[in-house]
């Protein structure tokens, strides 16, 4: 069975820099073709795709946020780290994580709510 | 780049079908067969429903088909239950630099 599940601060100030994890079970992040991608969602609006890390560790990002992303990986914890920099009141969404197999993302989390506020 | 657009809203009876469209451009949905469609019940984790264009994943009901012609792919979701009442996102690969890119979403109503 795969599951995966998103952990993190839930309000963080602007500025400071979030950091989010997502434990996963049910697969090997060492299994050729398999990544793991973060995605979020703002209140009442779509999903935006933010990033994502493959088994060979070659990573992708959002070119609108590449310079704010960095995602990692612990293969012998299954986690996948993503830290935004620089958080602002518009990145308040809640933040999915989701195993992406073949450029679909066939498993997802619960997700993850984060307030940005002062 | 730009969201690929979809419908704000779509909706049918019990029963009906109806078909949810998702326009990208030459640079996504038009150069890949890689399109995959996602149902999202609020609260929950988004369910993948159709990739690769029109497969479905072991599980999914044969009442949901994907289709895709130019730079538009298209979710068909036959004899509406009340259980599809859901946002729907489509979401295509778009190359080596934007790489994956989702549209605004699909509200679906069953009256």
């Amino acid at each position: 069975q795969i599951t995966l599940k998103e952990s993190g601060p839930t309000l963080v100030k602007p500025t400071q820099t979030l950091t989010l994890t997502c434990t996963f079970s049910g697969f090997s992040l060492s299994t050729s073709g398999v990544g793991v991608g973060w995605i979020r969602q703002p209140p009442g609006k779509a999903l935006e795709w933010l990033a994502l890390i493959y088994w060979d560790d070659d990573e992708r990002y959002s070119p609108s946020l590449k310079s704010r992303l960095t995602i990692t990986e612990d293969t012998s914890k299954n986690q996948v780290v993503l830290t935004m920099t620089n958080m602002d009141p518009v990145d308040t969404a809640t933040y999915f994580c989701a195993r992406m197999y073949g450029y679909r993302y066939d498993y997802w989390g619960q997700g993850t709510l984060v307030t940005v506020s002062s | 780049q730009s969201a690929l657009t979809q419908p704000a809203s779509v909706s049918g009876s019990p029963g009906q079908s109806i078909t949810i469209s998702c326009t990208g451009s030459g640079s996504d949905i038009g150069s890949y067969a890689l399109v995959s469609w996602y149902q999202h019940h609020p609260g929950k984790a988004p369910k993948l429903i159709i990739f690769d264009v029109s497969q479905r994943p072991s599980g999914v009901s044969n009442r949901f088909s994907g289709s895709k012609s130019g730079n538009t792919a298209s979710l068909t979701i036959s004899g509406l239950q009340a259980e599809d009442e859901a946002d729907y996102y489509c979401c295509s690969y778009a190359g080596t630099s934007t790489y994956v890119i989702f549209g605004g979403g699909t509200k679906v109503t069953v009256l």
